[in-house]
């Protein structure tokens, strides 16, 4: 069974930038979610989709970041402008059950 | 959000030896779950413990559930290299179905 896709895998970017995280669900999983996980620290739930809705996103800063799951399978989560503090790892995972997620290898983020 | 602390932070010791890490918090949590988590790769669940009291075993690695279902425990016995990594706890919350990570114990198995 093939697992949670993500890319890209690594991305550089200066500060002001916009990036796009791409995240292809295990087959049939209604739930996704994305994470950020800085260096150091466990992964901070940004957002949670079940199907193609928000379930929720109020760790989500908005006025940066977007995520969207229009057809209840791929994910897009953006950033746009990008600040320093956002150099991060950034996690897809997805559940077919409540609790039980199956993670991505992630996408790194370097802003300079 | 419900946080939850990990110790210790970091932890090298010899192959062979015995150790606990600990997962500690003010919140009551329906469910905890422990992950592994290797240089870039994303987390794998190692184990759910949803019963205050409940302990699980894999192989080695002994997982507790504290009575309250307020902290867990992760006791490794006879480490080996292929043990090394992030173990992080992670607290499922009433309501939403989401995740609270913890900060993650960083193990390091010496040959």
């Amino acid at each position: 069974e093939a697992g949670v896709a993500q890319s890209p895998r690594y991305k550089i970017i200066e500060k002001r930038q916009s990036v796009a995280f791409w995240c292809n669900p295990i087959s049939g999983h209604a739930t996704l979610y994305w994470y950020q996980q800085i260096l150091g620290q466990g992964p901070k739930l940004l957002i949670q989709f079940q199907n193609n809705g928000v379930v929720d996103d109020s760790q989500l800063p908005k006025d940066r970041f977007s995520a969207e799951r229009l057809k209840g399978v791929d994910s897009t989560l953006k950033i746009q402008p990008a600040k320093l503090e956002d150099s991060a790892v950034y996690l897809c995972a997805s559940s077919p059950n409540p609790g039980e997620l199956f993670f991505g290898e992630g996408s790194r983020l370097t802003v300079l | 959000t419900q946080l939850l602390e990990q110790s210790p932070q970091f932890l090298s010791i010899q192959e062979g030896e015995n150790l606990t890490v600990y997962c500690n918090s003010s919140s009551v949590f329906s469910s905890l779950q422990w992950y592994r988590q290797e240089p870039g790769e994303g987390p794998v669940l190692l184990v759910t413990v949803v019963t205050g009291g409940e302990v699980k075993k894999l192989k080695r690695l002994t997982f507790q559930f504290g009575d309250a279902r307020k902290d867990s425990s992760l006791h490794i016995t006879a480490a080996q290299p292929g043990d090394t990594g992030l173990y992080l706890c992670a607290g499922e919350g009433t309501g939403a179905n989401n995740l609270f990570f913890g900060t993650g114990t960083r193990l390091t198995v010496i040959p």
